[in-house]
């Protein structure tokens, strides 16, 4: 089966403050893992996804197989990076896997 | 940039009534999935579709649902008799094809059951 825990709810920073929004998994197979980022009244958008080791809006995850892990991690929070963030999680079997999302977190980001 | 379209934004139907829920997939997709997520809990697969058949169903997608892409470019959801718990945000994504692809979601459609 396939999980993913976010385990906190909300995390609240200053402008400037680092952030990690933390994201675990089980999995038995080689999974392929994302986070997604909701901003107030907009749609689900792909942040980042571990297959492709980019930085997306200085954000950055790495995947620790080792503690089923792909934290969120940013040096310095902006404001405009206040928003709902999801992690999930699909099979890397082929194409058209579904995703399972862990519960999402709320970062805000004050000035 | 193309999207994923979603009509309607918010409907509200009675228990019992049947409900269709509209996608409008981005034109060269191939892929297409539905999500839905209860108020306060996380978003959860329901179905994904491909070249005319579902690929894969959730436990949640039982004999009341059903989905269609009844012309080429839309993409349906249909609900045939409405339980109160079926009150959710209903996302609609799609995906271009091969490989490790990322899925794109609608703004979705928020229905409220009573």
């Amino acid at each position: 089966a396939q999980r993913v825990t976010q385990p906190e709810k909300l995390l609240s920073v200053f402008k400037g403050a680092p952030v990690e929004l933390k994201c675990n998994y089980s999995y038995s197979g080689s999974p392929e893992l994302f986070w997604y980022v909701q901003y107030s009244r907009q749609r689900l958008q792909l942040l980042l996804r571990h297959i492709s080791r980019e930085s997306i809006k200085g954000f950055t995850a790495d995947l620790n197989k080792g503690e089923t892990s792909f934290h969120l991690k940013k040096p310095f929070a902006q404001e405009e990076d206040s928003a709902m963030y999801y992690c999930a999680l699909s099979r890397i079997t082929g194409a058209n896997s579904k995703l399972t999302f862990g519960k999402g977190i709320t970062l805000s980001v004050r000035p | 940039e193309p999207e994923v379209t979603q009509t309607p934004s918010h409907q509200v139907t009675q228990m019992g009534q049947e409900v269709i829920l509209r996608c409008v997939p981005i034109s060269n997709h191939l892929y297409f999935y539905w999500y839905r997520q209860i108020l306060g809990q996380k978003v959860e697969f329901l179905v994904s579709f491909y070249n005319n058949e579902i690929s894969e169903k959730s436990e949640i997608f039982d004999d009341q649902f059903s989905v269609e892409r009844p012309d080429g470019s839309n993409f349906t959801l249909k609900i045939r008799s409405t339980k109160l718990e079926d009150s959710a945000m209903y996302f609609c994504a799609s995906s271009p094809g091969q490989g490790y692809q990322p899925q794109h979601f609608g703004d979705g459609t928020r229905l409220s059951i009573l």
